[in-house]
């Protein structure tokens, strides 16, 4: 079965670091693009990051560009999100999903809980 | 920056009533559409895929069409399990990839 566990999530004080890892199997990660996505608690989801099968292409969203750093490992079949400089704004529940474009259906995993507080 | 509008925020129908759901996007693309379900303390759930494809799983109940700039999901007869959340998501060929606001399906 596809499956996508993310984990990593914690409470942080504002201005600290956390790294998320998103642990995929059941499928060839290294053919599929993947992104970060987040919700905030009561909010809608916000699409966060991008990274292409071989991390050749990377995107990401205006309100994390600079802070946040997209990565993956394929021989370890996991994808990372560094967050660096955090703010109160990016307590969220974070997931990781595979990509889903022309034929290839999206897969979303269970969120990791990041808390910024102080 | 394309930005998605859905409407209406919040829907309230009855069970065995069609359900409408619209999502605008601020401009055209050649792109795809993704419409989630979700429901509180879960992760959302992939409904349809690329405009009108049902994913594993979903019942027929489930519709999603349009093109250009305009979309729809379409639940033909409510049922208990269908009130929840609904995002449409565009993956754009460039980012951002864009999320609607959601409609809150409801209970009558």
């Amino acid at each position: 079965d596809v499956q996508l566990v993310a984990s990593g999530g914690a409470l942080v004080q504002p201005g600290g670091s956390l790294r998320l890892s998103c642990a995929a199997s059941g499928f060839t990660f290294s053919a599929y693009s993947f992104n970060w996505v987040r919700q905030a608690p009561g909010k809608g989801l916000e699409w966060v990051s991008y990274i292409s099968g071989r991390s050749q292409t990377i995107y990401y969203s205006d309100s994390v560009r600079g802070r946040f750093i997209i990565s993956r490992d394929n021989a370890e079949n996991s994808l990372f999100l560094q967050m660096d400089s955090l703010r109160v704004e990016d307590t969220a529940v974070y997931y990781c999903t595979r990509d889903g474009a022309g034929g290839i259906p999206p897969f979303w995993g269970q969120g990791t809980l990041v808390t910024v507080s102080s | 920056e394309i930005v998605l509008t859905q409407s209406p925020a919040t829907l309230s129908l009855s069970p065995g009533e069609r359900a409408t759901l619209s999502c605008r996007a601020s401009q055209s693309d050649s792109s795809y559409l993704a419409w989630y379900q979700q429901k509180p303390g879960q992760a959302p759930r992939l409904i349809i895929y690329d405009t009108s494809n049902r994913a594993t799983g979903i019942p027929a109940r489930f519709s999603g069409s349009g093109s250009g700039t305009d979309f729809t999901l379409t639940i033909s007869s409510l049922e208990a399990a269908d009130f929840a959340v609904y995002y449409c998501q565009l993956r754009s060929t460039w980012p951002p990839f864009p999320f609607g606001q959601g409609t809150r399906l409801e209970i009558k």
